[in-house]
């Protein structure tokens, strides 16, 4: 059982461009969880999203931040016109559909923005 | 809301020395606790947990308890190792359930000389 996707490994963009971070969750698990990772800081909940439903967005920001999780594909989560302040690792979890005490932590995607 | 409190770093002790990180929360309910480990560039892989109070999660030589009355799961470990050198960050969650996400403490830098 292939383990949480996260891709691209790493991300670079300039100022004002658009980054795309893809999850793919492990078989068989239909939540996903979204946390940011500033430089020497822990992780910050961002969203919760089982298929086509955002369950809890109460860690995004208000603005230029989106998720999706359609019905088939990975989960997207989508931040338009970057500033240096998105330069972080973002890491996607998922949790089997049946519930579970552990979540699964994918590699992360390093953004940095130039 | 809940917290993780972790011991600030870095950290810095000679191969085989003795290891505590120590670890206080603040929740709502009843958390389940977790040590993550994160090697340079890399994501989170779970070290340990525990799941009810008095609970002792062990792995690779670490060991942490669950203590209710002081709100503790302090990480230890006998003898380290080089290869222990890593960002320890202790979390909650306070619910099984897929809507639970993880409250994470700041991360404790470990650095094991040899």
């Amino acid at each position: 059982n292939a383990g949480v996707m996260q891709n691209p490994r790493h991300l670079v963009r300039r100022r004002g461009q658009e980054a795309r971070l893809r999850c793919s969750p492990m078989k068989g698990h239909s939540h996903v969880y979204w946390y940011r990772q500033l430089p020497e800081e822990g992780l910050k909940f961002m969203v919760y999203l089982q298929k086509e439903n955002i369950i809890d967005e109460s860690g995004m920001p208000k603005e230029r931040f989106s998720a999706e999780f359609p019905k088939e594909g990975p989960s997207i989560l989508r931040i338009q016109q970057v500033v240096r302040g998105d330069s972080a690792a973002y890491f996607c979890a998922s949790v089997p559909t049946g519930g579970s005490y552990e979540q699964y932590f994918g590699p992360g995607t390093r953004l940095t923005v130039t | 809301g809940n917290s993780v409190t972790q011991m600030e770093g870095p950290v810095t002790l000679s191969e085989e020395a003795f290891l505590t990180i120590n670890c206080t929360y603040t929740a709502t309910g009843y958390p389940s606790l977790f040590w993550y480990v994160q090697y340079p560039g890399e994501g989170l892989q779970l070290l340990l947990k525990a799941t009810k109070a008095d609970d002792k999660g062990s792995n690779k030589g670490f060991e942490a308890t669950y203590r209710k009355e002081t709100t503790s799961f302090h990480l230890e470990k006998g003898s380290v190792q080089v290869s222990d050198s890593a960002v320890y960050f202790c979390a909650l969650r306070t619910s099984n359930t897929n809507a639970g996400k993880s409250t994470f403490g700041d991360g404790t830098t470990l650095t094991v000389k040899p």
